[in-house]
C-alpha cells in the first residue's frame, strides 16, 4: 500500500499570508503513460464532510477559489494557499488514488489563524 | 440537487451488527464507483469500501475485511455496508463518497454525504 505523509501537522497563518502544505508519497503517484500524478487535496472544515480542492495534484475542483493551488510531481506535493482567509481555517488531507485499493490519505494538516 | 445522505448509524454493543445506507439523487448512480470512507473522533479519514458501478469489483481496507459487506442497488440509487463483529476500533463518521472516474475505482472523490455516526460500546 501507498503510505501518504503531510508536514507539517499543524500551522497557524496570519490573514492575508500564505499558507504551504506538503504531502509525501512512499512511491512515485506519477503514471508515466499520461504523465498525470495521481493525487488529490481535500478541505474539511469543522462538523463537515471533506470537500474536494484540486485533483491530477494540480487542477482546481469547480468552485475553489484560486488562491489555492497543487503542485509537485512523483512523490513530493504542495498545496499553497495564496493569501489565507478566515474562511481557509480546515484540516487539509492529500490522497492518493494511483495504487488501488485501497485508495490512502495523509494524516491531515490543520490550519488556524495567527 | 446533487447528494449523498447516510443513514443507519448508531449506538451498538461490540460483536453485534448494523447496516449503512447512503442514498443518491441528483446524478446518475450506476455511471460511478461508490466508496465508504469512515473518520474516527478527531482522527483523520480512512477507506473503508469501494464498488464498481456494476457490483463486479469490490475492495475492502484489511480493517474490515472479512467483517464488512459492500453493496449497492442502481435500481433504487443506494449504497450499503453491512457491518457485522463490530468493534470498539470501529466507531468512526461514516462517509459515502461518489468516485469521479473512468476506472473500476475511479479516482477522486468528488461528492460526499455528511456522515452517519457508529459508536460500538457496551
Amino acid at each position: 500500500d501507498i503510505v501518504m505523509t503531510q508536514s507539517p501537522d499543524s500551522l497557524a497563518v496570519s490573514l492575508g499570508e500564505r499558507a504551504t502544505i506538503n504531502c509525501k508519497s512512499s512511491q512515485s503517484v506519477l503514471y508515466s503513460s499520461n504523465n498525470k500524478n495521481y493525487l488529490a487535496w481535500y478541505q474539511q472544515k469543522p462538523g463537515q464532510p471533506p470537500k474536494l480542492l484540486i485533483y491530477w495534484a494540480s487542477t482546481r475542483e469547480s468552485g475553489v477559489p484560486d488562491r489555492f493551488s497543487g503542485s509537485g510531481s512523483g512523490t513530493d506535493f504542495t498545496l499553497t494557499i495564496s493569501s489565507l482567509q478566515a474562511e481557509d481555517v480546515a484540516v487539509y488531507y492529500c490522497q492518493q488514488y494511483y495504487s488501488t485499493p485501497p485508495f490512502t490519505f495523509g494524516p491531515g494538516t490543520k490550519v488556524d489563524i495567527k | 440537487e446533487v447528494q449523498l445522505v447516510e443513514s443507519g448509524g448508531g449506538l451498538v454493543q461490540p460483536g453485534r451488527s448494523l447496516r449503512l445506507s447512503c442514498a443518491a439523487s441528483g446524478f446518475t448512480f450506476d455511471d460511478y464507483a461508490m466508496h465508504w470512507v469512515r473518520q474516527a473522533p478527531g482522527k483523520g479519514l480512512e477507506w473503508v469500501s469501494g464498488i464498481s458501478w456494476n457490483s463486479g469489483s469490490i475492495g475492502y481496507a484489511d480493517s474490515v475485511k472479512g467483517r464488512f459487506t459492500i453493496s449497492r442497488d442502481n435500481a433504487k440509487n443506494s449504497l450499503y455496508l453491512q457491518m457485522n463483529s463490530l468493534r470498539a476500533e470501529d466507531t468512526a463518521l461514516y462517509y459515502c463518497a461518489k468516485a469521479l472516474g473512468g476506472t473500476t475505482w475511479g479516482w477522486y472523490f468528488d461528492l460526499w454525504g455528511r456522515g452517519t455516526l457508529v459508536t460500538v460500546s457496551s
